[in-house]
């Protein structure tokens, strides 16, 4: 049974803070990770994708990849209200489905 | 990314009823799913629908509650029958695009079911 841990949050920062959601995953064969971020009553939005370990940035977003530890962290810099939603993690093991976290709810307050 | 559209966006019925989704994407694709996602929950994979052939079920999930057609490679429905109050949920359907290392997947903005 693969499994992908969040903390399910709420996650309160100050605008302006940095934001660190974290993610954990069961199955150490696992080769692509992804963060969605769904807002309210709307459905998920990918973010960021990340493959090999490491960081990867994309604007105020970072992606931090360690297999050895199996997990994933999304670094969301100079948080806005905006930014305020519940964010997805998803795991997937090359040719199977998506395995999805729970999600943690961000809030980011003015 | 892909256009993808579902009908209805919403809908309130009665218990005892069915209710037919539609999803439609803007260009072809190979892998089409459908989650369901209730309040305050993750999402949960329902099946994947295979076109020119039956779906595939997730466990937990049977034909005859959640019958899938997919009739070509940028449609397909989800069929959600004899609905109870606890099938109330966002029913959401979703895409497989090839990106630079792995496919990405893409989601419709999600069907809103009440069931009374």
């Amino acid at each position: 049974q693969k499994e992908v841990e969040q903390n399910s949050g709420p996650l309160s920062v100050p605008e302006g803070a940095i934001a660190s959601l974290n993610c954990t995953y069961s199955d150490r064969g696992s080769q692509s990770f992804f963060w969605y971020r769904q807002y309210s009553g709307k459905s998920p939005e990918l973010i960021m994708f990340i493959y090999s370990n490491g960081d990867k940035e994309d604007g105020r977003f970072t992606a931090q990849l360690n297999k050895a530890s199996q997990y994933v962290s999304l670094l969301i810099r100079d948080s806005q209200p905006s930014d305020s939603a519940t964010y997805l993690c998803a795991v997937r093991y090359y040719g199977q489905n998506f395995v999805f976290g729970p999600g943690t709810r961000l809030s980011v307050l003015p | 990314s892909a256009v993808i559209s579902q009908k209805p966006s919403r809908d309130i019925c009665q218990r005892g009823t069915s209710l037919t989704i539609q999803c439609q994407v803007d260009s072809q694709v190979t892998m089409m799913f459908w989650y369901r996602q209730q309040p305050g929950q993750s999402l949960t994979l329902i099946a994947t629908a295979n076109q020119g052939s039956e779906a595939t079920y997730e466990s937990g999930f049977v034909i005859d509650k959640f019958p899938i057609s997919r009739p070509n490679l940028t449609f397909s429905t989800l069929t959600v029958s004899n609905m109870s109050p606890e099938d109330s949920s966002i029913y959401l359907c979703s895409v497989y695009l090839a990106g630079g290392e792995d496919n990405e997947q893409f989601f419709g903005p999600g069907t809103r079911l009440t069931v009374l």
